[in-house]
């Protein structure tokens, strides 16, 4: 069975600085996607970024990127320049290639934005 | 373009009652649904998915079950409420992996 785990329930960082989120799973699949979403207190899921497992080159959103480690099962998300908008309720998600294309996701990690 | 239905938005209802929450999407052929439930201020919990008519897996044996009657349609259902199936509950549906998850509004269920 698959599992996300993000150890950080809550995080806090200051207007334009930089900070990263942790995410690790479990699986014994080769074939996978990792997504990060945000929740905005309206509640509204909105991707972020998404990683092909086979795809070693770490991806990026302008300011968002990932730094993806297969090996140690680790996805972290790092938000650099953070702005007030940013604050949200982040998770990370688990999604398997082909067949049993089941989306798990973590407990979350909720951000706030220092002005 | 493909857009996604929830309804009802928000729902009260006594212990014991039934539910049937009920979710559409539009502007794409055979997607996966997904349903989960969101506790306050907690994670997302996986409780149905289905990859095709008439195909649901379980996460969660409890007492609700989920339906798809039509490729695009996708039932969450539950005979008699807990004060446990409080939350909010959360549609979403993908083509596979081509795509990411794209999500409902979501069903605020209070069990009173």
């Amino acid at each position: 069975a698959q599992t996300v785990t993000q150890s950080q329930p809550e995080m806090s960082v200051q207007e334009a600085e930089t900070v990263t989120l942790s995410c690790t799973y479990d699986t014994s699949e080769s074939d996978y996607y990792l997504f990060w979403y945000k929740q905005p207190p309206s509640r509204q899921m909105i991707l972020v970024i998404r990683q092909e497992a086979y795809k070693q080159q770490n991806a990026t959103e302008n300011r968002f990127s990932v730094n993806f480690q297969k090996a140690a099962k680790s996805f972290s998300l790092k938000i650099s320049d953070s702005q007030l908008g940013d604050a949200a309720m982040y998770f990370c998600a688990f999604q398997t290639n082909f067949g049993n294309e089941k989306l798990t996701f973590g407990t979350g990690t909720r951000l706030t934005i220092i002005p | 373009s493909q857009t996604i239905h929830q309804w009802p938005a928000t729902l009260v209802q006594p212990v014991g009652s039934p539910l049937s929450l009920e979710c559409t999407v539009e502007g794409t052929s055979n997607p996966n649904l997904y349903w989960y439930r969101q506790a306050a201020g907690r994670g997302l919990q996986l409780l149905f998915y289905s990859v095709g008519i008439g195909q649901i897996s379980s996460e969660v044996p409890q007492n609700l079950s989920a339906s798809r009657p039509q490729d695009r349609q996708f039932i969450l259902s539950s005979k008699k409420l807990l004060l446990s199936d409080s939350g909010f509950y959360l549609c979403a549906w993908s083509l596979g992996t081509v795509t990411e998850a794209f999500f409902g509004q979501g069903t605020r269920l209070t069990v009173v």
